[in-house]
């Protein structure tokens, strides 16, 4: 399977404890996106790296979130003293920029679900 | 600042036809749509660029508008396998690399 790969799938947590997840993305595509669903929720939108660039960050995101994605390769998203509103999919996703182009299709990993308890 | 999709909820026959809506407060660069079904990641449909143009997948078809910053996602003679929820996503004009996708709507076809 080449397609987007997360790891763990699913996560279960005490409050206050740390979390990573990982994201392998298709392997030539340069740009990366991590989002957070909730339940009948679209996607929320994250972070964005180009290779190992990290671009954009939500302001929604607090100083608790960080990812990283060194040699432009997999990715990581850490969640640092979790709170019960964390829980959610965390969604990593794909895409082959091309020059001149924003926006591409974007290919989803099956996600992450957390639980803090 | 979401998009916001019309309807919510749709429940459809096999072989009836579906209008998606989806409505942008800011000026978009394109629209991308996809399908999601209950515990399964979103799966890319079709993407439109700005220019009105008009693209078709099989029997799935959408539309952008971008002067009224809206775009349409056409279903025509749904089948069993077009269940699941809508979304529409969006990138602005303002050079963010922000993605951001549509409130969603929940489509549900009946044998």
């Amino acid at each position: 399977d080449t397609g987007v790969s997360q790891d763990p799938r699913h996560k279960i947590t005490k409050r206050g404890q740390n979390v990573t997840f990982r994201c392998d993305p298709i392997s030539e595509h340069n740009r990366l996106y991590w989002y957070r669903q909730t339940l009948g929720q679209g996607p929320e939108f994250l972070t964005y790296f180009q290779n190992e660039a990290q671009l954009e960050k939500s302001r929604l995101l607090s100083d608790r979130f960080s990812a990283e994605r060194p040699k432009g390769s997999f990715s990581t998203l850490e969640i640092q003293r979790t709170e019960q509103g964390d829980s959610a999919m965390y969604l990593c996703a794909s895409s082959l920029g091309l020059a001149g182009f924003l926006y591409n299709e974007q290919f989803f990993g099956p996600g992450t679900r957390l639980t803090v308890l | 600042q979401q998009p916001v999709q019309s309807p919510q909820a749709v429940i459809l026959r096999e072989g009836e036809d579906a209008v998606i809506n989806c409505s942008s407060s800011k000026a978009l660069y394109s629209v991308h749509w996809y399908r999601q079904k209950h515990g399964e990641a979103p799966v890319f449909l079709m993407i439109l660029l700005k220019g009105g143009e008009q693209k078709g997948h099989e029997k799935i078809s959408a539309s952008f508008n971008e002067k009224k910053q809206q775009s349409s996602l056409y279903l025509t003679a749904s089948q069993l396998s077009y269940s699941g929820t809508y979304f529409c996503g969006t990138g602005t004009t303002s050079g963010t690399y922000k993605y951001i996708f549509g409130t969603g709507t929940r489509l549900k076809v009946l044998a």
